[in-house]
């Protein structure tokens, strides 16, 4: 069955500091997607990034860039000069297969607060 | 383009009544998924729902149920509530393709069960 990790619970770092935030997945299928979503205490899940199991290129838009290494079974976020509005919740997810019917597994997410 | 919206946005219950939720997704997106966030448990994943069609469920006990309409439209039904069914329920709609597509999430229902 598909796992993921997010070891960090929480994580304060003060504005302007990088901060990367782990995550860690298991999974049998060769096929598979990885995302990451943000939670503002509004409660809403947003989307940042999806990215697909056969495309390891890093990707960066903006303060924010992530790492994917499956010889480590990582999907990394960071982000570059933090600031306030970077404060919320966020997820790792993975889903098998392709089509979107099995659902999203997530992490139990990290905390992020950026202090001023 | 219209977000995901989700009625109602709070709900108070007592134990042993049931509630029905609804979604209504993105213009255009067929495919409609639900999850429970709860302290304890995280996000987990309820069922998704695709022209009508239950395609997937969760682990979760049968008084968990869900429909889809024509329109796309989503309810999910909990039956003889518990006061552990006290959670977030996020609902999320994509466009089901060859590949996958990203989910778009709802602000969630917040439900309490007394």
């Amino acid at each position: 069955a598909q796992k993921v990790t997010q070891a960090q619970t929480e994580i304060s770092v003060v504005e302007k500091e990088d901060v990367t935030l782990d995550c860690v997945y298991e999974t049998r299928d060769t096929t598979y997607y990885l995302f990451w979503y943000k939670q503002p205490p509004s409660g809403e899940l947003v989307f940042l990034i999806r990215r697909n199991s056969f495309d390891e290129q890093n990707e960066i838009s903006g303060r924010y860039s992530w790492n994917f290494q499956k010889s480590t079974s990582s999907f990394n976020f960071t982000i570059t000069a933090s600031q306030v509005v970077d404060s919320a919740v966020y997820f790792c997810a993975l889903s098998e297969g392709e089509g979107g019917a099995d659902g999203l597994t997530f992490g139990k997410g990290t905390h992020l607060i950026i202090q001023p | 383009k219209a977000g995901v919206t989700q009625t109602p946005r709070y709900l108070i219950k007592t134990r042993g009544q049931q509630v029905t939720l609804s979604c209504s997704p993105i213009s255009g997106h067929r495919s409609v998924s639900w999850y429970q966030q709860t302290p304890g448990q995280g996000l987990q994943f309820l069922f998704e729902y695709f022209s009508e069609t239950q395609r997937n469920k969760g682990n979760f006990p049968g008084r968990f149920s869900g429909r889809q309409f024509s329109n796309s439209r989503s309810e999910m039904n909990v039956s003889t509530l518990e006061l552990g069914d006290s959670a977030l329920y996020l609902c999320a709609s994509s466009v089901p393709a060859s590949s996958y597509n990203e989910q778009f999430f709802g602000p969630g229902t917040r439900l309490t069960v007394l």
